[in-house]
């Protein structure tokens, strides 16, 4: 069964400092990743995606994340924080099963900008 | 224009009610979600609609009835709503392929915040 991991439920950093957040997958087969971002009281808006190909993916918003099979990780980054960044950013992978639909979660990060 | 629209917005109701969530997508997928979002921000998966067949269902009680009339509206009815029922229900939609690919994301609603007293 796949499963996300994202470490820390809170993270904290300076405004203009490097953002880094965390995630690590379970999965037998490597799946599709995603990184989306939830605004308060908003849905969710989809950051990037990596599907096949280049392992550095770019996004918007000026993030980026780096697909690193042999770590089973896809962790997400941004060179320089800026006030808006602040929200919460939730780490999801889907099967490459043609019929297996379901994007699984994980516990979400909530990234709190300090002026 | 909204690609995936959820109506209401604000639901809050007491205990044992019925009600309903409808959700549209005007995006032309042939696959829809709903999800609920727990007090701690958690997003777990309730059910999912291939061309109107239901795909997955993820153990949620029989309290809980998808229907899907056509491909582009999955709605929600809960009966006999209780106190744990209360969350953000999201309704998703995505192309199960594209041209000759799997496609991947998900096209998120707002939500719908259903308050059970």
């Amino acid at each position: 069964a796949q499963s996300v991991t994202q470490l820390g439920s809170h993270v904290s950093v300076s405004e203009g400092a490097l953002v880094l957040l965390r995630c690590n997958y379970s999965s037998s087969v490597p799946p599709y990743l995603f990184w989306y971002v939830q605004y308060p009281n908003q849905g969710l808006q989809l950051l990037l995606k990596y599907t096949t190909g280049a392992t550095l993916v770019k996004g918007i918003n000026g993030f980026e994340a780096e697909f690193k099979k042999s770590e089973t990780s896809f962790h997400l980054t941004k060179p320089s924080a800026h006030m808006s960044d602040a929200a919460e950013y939730f780490c999801a992978v889907k099967s490459r099963g043609y019929r297996d639909d379901k994007i699984i979660f994980g516990k979400g990060t909530r990234l709190h900008i300090l002026p | 224009d909204t690609a995936v629209s959820q109506t209401p917005k604000y639901l809050v109701t007491q205990m044992g009610n019925d009600k309903s969530i409808k959700c549209e997508q005007n995006l032309g997928h042939d696959t829809m979600y709903w999800y609920k979002q727990d007090s701690k921000k958690f997003l777990k998966i309730m059910f999912s609609y291939n061309n109107k067949e239901l795909i997955i269902n993820e153990t949620v009680p029989n309290r809980f009835s998808p229907k899907s009339p056509d491909k582009a509206h999955l709605n929600l009815h809960i009966n006999s709503l209780e106190l744990g029922d209360s969350a953000v229900y999201f309704c998703a939609s995505s192309q199960r392929v594209l041209g000759n690919r799997k496609n991947t994301e998900a096209f998120f609603g707002q939500g719908t915040r259903l308050t059970v007293v």
